[in-house]
């Protein structure tokens, strides 16, 4: 049962253009949403995250929203540059007491182009 | 500042035969969790330990185990090794408190022959 989706295995953008990457997610305790980065042979790293009394939450060119009637979240990339291309974790917490126990997506892999 | 370091960054072990691995955490942290990421998937939680005390565990088998000392290291120990336990194994620290991001580390690839 896959309680965060991230439909969209890859996405390709350019240069200096916005990447939009979407995640879902079923369980309605989840009060709690964050982006890692992944580069290949490297832990995943903290981008940005929002809890569920908002709805949009800004760092630099990194901006996520919150829709919690749809369920659904996704990250904005503005703009778009090559250092960015990796992939993509959304996660979730609050299901349980437990403090930072992430349920992640699946992964979408950015490219950004030339 | 230091960050979560992991060792090994790579093992091979044979099928059957146990395993430690292990982490320290990011300075200042409490909390350390330990995820498992196969081929292709995201990482997926085996357990938590706050201050020494397991703190939540996800759906892996009891031959999964861990440790936390009192300077808030871990180790991760896996006993009976199958092959799908093949997969790239991460620690997290944290403050542990409920909404806190937690920090990975550069994770060990474990690989079972």
């Amino acid at each position: 049962d896959q309680q965060v989706k991230q439909n969209s295995p890859s996405l390709s953008v350019q240069e200096g253009r916005i990447s939009i990457l979407n995640c879902d997610y079923t369980n309605s305790m989840f009060d709690y949403f964050l982006w890692y980065k992944k580069y290949p042979a490297e832990g995943p790293t903290f981008l940005i995250s929002i809890s569920s009394i908002k709805d949009k939450n800004e760092d630099g060119r990194f901006t996520v929203f919150l829709n919690k009637s749809a369920k659904h979240l996704s990250l904005h990339i503005v703009p778009s540059q090559p250092g960015d291309s990796a992939v993509y974790f959304c996660a979730a917490s609050g299901d349980t007491g437990t403090a930072s126990k992430l349920t992640f997506g699946t992964g979408t892999r950015l490219q950004v182009t030339l | 500042e230091t960050g979560v370091t992991q060792s090994p960054t790579h093992l091979i072990k044979t099928r059957g035969q146990q395993v430690t691995l292990r982490c320290s955490s990011q300075s200042g942290h409490n909390t350390v969790s330990w995820y498992q990421q196969a081929l292709g998937q995201g990482p997926q939680f085996i357990f938590q330990y706050y201050r020494e005390e397991e703190n939540g565990r996800g759906n892996f088998p009891p031959r999964f185990s861990g440790l936390q000392f009192p300077n808030y290291s871990s180790e991760l120990n896996v006993n009976a090794l199958e092959l799908d336990d093949s997969a790239l194994y991460l620690c997290a620290s944290s403050f542990g408190g409920r909404y806190t991001e937690a920090f990975f580390g550069q994770g060990t690839r474990l690989t079972v022959v």
